[in-house]
């Protein structure tokens, strides 16, 4: 168990829908960062926050947002889903910018 | 733009021999190099880190090698174990900007038999 705790674990919804993936980092850390794992793409940075603000950006679809609130939990909103949006969405968090981040189960996305 | 690359999908290796997982990397501008190791249904566990000032860090079983001449490395397992089966990634960070930002490789699976 890494400490981080990711909600919910599946989510099944259909194209053109808005969905929230929110994300607990272990107790003391201050950075959480969003990577998406899918079938031909390998594990993909999306997103950094660090103490409620954005650290660091990849290649993320405007149609998708984070933020880090003030307890440091963190959501990432995906709107109008495509088929594509299908995925495993990793949370991680570190005490700063650590390399050695703790990663969550994941949030398993299928857009039908 | 694949900037890290496992060209191995899979390896086998008996119990007790050596396992040896390659990596290649393309970004000259990262510093910083990991593998993580992942079970199903659970999220990838950093394994073992290495910094580009160095050319080799162990930890127990475990030994990355790093060649920044040819920009690639590997990760030595030694003895392998039934419980080392797993799916391996290596990472690179860029430092500055970069951040926490890592850019993983697609992974290589390993499967040690008993």
């Amino acid at each position: 168990d890494s400490g981080v705790t990711q909600t919910p674990k599946h989510l099944i919804t259909a194209t053109g829908q808005r969905v929230t993936l929110r994300c607990s980092p272990r107790s003391g850390d201050l950075s959480v960062y969003w990577y998406q794992q899918s079938l031909d793409q390998g594990l993909q940075f999306l997103i950094q926050y660090y103490n409620g603000e954005e650290r660091a950006k990849g290649n993320i679809l405007e149609r998708f947002s984070a933020q880090q609130f003030p307890d440091l939990h963190s959501e990432l909103n995906l709107s109008s889903l495509e088929l594509g949006d299908s995925a495993l969405y990793f949370c991680a968090s570190s005490v700063g910018d650590s390399h050695e981040q703790y990663f969550g189960p994941g949030t398993r996305l299928t857009v039908t | 733009d694949q900037q890290v690359k496992q060209n191995s999908p899979s390896l086998s290796v008996q119990e007790g021999r050596i396992s040896i997982l390659n990596c290649d990397y393309t970004n000259s501008m990262f510093d910083y190099f990991l593998w993580y190791k992942k079970y199903p249904a659970e999220g990838p566990t950093f394994l073992i880190s290495i910094s580009s000032i160095k050319d080799k860090n162990e930890d127990g079983r475990f030994t990355v090698f790093l060649n920044k001449s040819a920009k690639h490395l590997s990760l030595h397992i030694v003895p392998s174990q039934p419980g080392d089966s797993a799916v391996y990634f290596c990472a690179g960070n860029a430092g500055g900007t970069s951040y926490g930002k890592l850019t993983f490789g697609q992974g290589t699976i390993l499967t040690v038999h008993p």
